[in-house]
């Protein structure tokens, strides 16, 4: 079975911290993915990387960047987290093609 | 980015009955994926559909890749219980090309 694992379930920082969410999956994928997934909004794609050290930004980057330092893992940062960065963050993997996505078990971030 | 039209947004049923969704979008896909979360969960794939026209079984769902590669639906038989939760479509374009809906909260009375 494909593993995605998400470092933190629930996670409590303060506002201006700089927040990192790890993702680990298991399966060798080469496409990685992170969302924010908000009540009423639906999942919305923040980045995504297709191999190692290459991102790709999705709909909503800003206030976020990204890390792919090896194939397996996959950092979301938050420079400067804020307030309206509170949101449940969900990464997915997935192989190159037509293949369908694997969540991990998200993050519930709350920034105060 | 793009969203999906899923509907309805909630549904409210009696354990035992049977359920439909469904989800339309103006672009074609090349596969069409449906998810269930439950609360405080990550989506868990529940089943992937990948030729137009043909019907996919996983035990008590059904699911339907539109013919015109537009829409799908999933069914859900006899509900019980545990079918509670959230319930997503997604459209795939490429290798890393995903769209969703918005999301069908199902809740199932005993």
């Amino acid at each position: 079975d494909v593993k995605v694992t998400q470092s933190s379930r629930y996670l409590v920082k303060r506002t201006g911290e700089k927040v990192f969410l790890e993702c680990v999956q298991d399966m060798d994928h080469e496409n990685m993915f992170w969302y924010r997934q908000d009540p009423g909004l639906g999942l919305r794609l923040i980045y995504f990387s297709y191999d190692v050290k290459m991102k790709e930004k999705g709909d909503i980057p800003e206030g976020y960047s990204v890390s792919r330092e090896k194939k397996e893992r996959f950092s979301l940062i938050l420079e400067s987290a804020s307030t309206n960065q509170t949101s449940m963050y969900l990464c997915a993997s997935t192989w190159t093609g037509i293949q369908p996505q694997h969540f991990g078990d998200g993050t519930r971030l709350s920034i105060l | 980015g793009q969203q999906l039209n899923q509907s309805p947004q909630s549904m409210f049923i009696q354990e035992g009955e049977d359920v439909s969704m469904n989800c339309t979008s103006s672009s074609i896909f090349n596969t069409w994926l449906w998810y269930k979360q439950d609360p405080g969960e990550g989506p868990v794939l529940l089943i992937a559909l990948y030729k137009a026209g043909k019907l996919t079984s996983n035990g008590r769902l059904t699911a339907q890749f539109g013919i015109t590669r537009k829409d799908s639906f999933l069914n859900i038989s006899a509900s019980i219980p545990s079918d509670v939760g959230i319930y997503f479509c997604a459209g795939q374009l490429t290798g890393n090309q995903f769209y969703f809906g918005t999301g069908t909260s199902l809740t199932v009375i005993p």
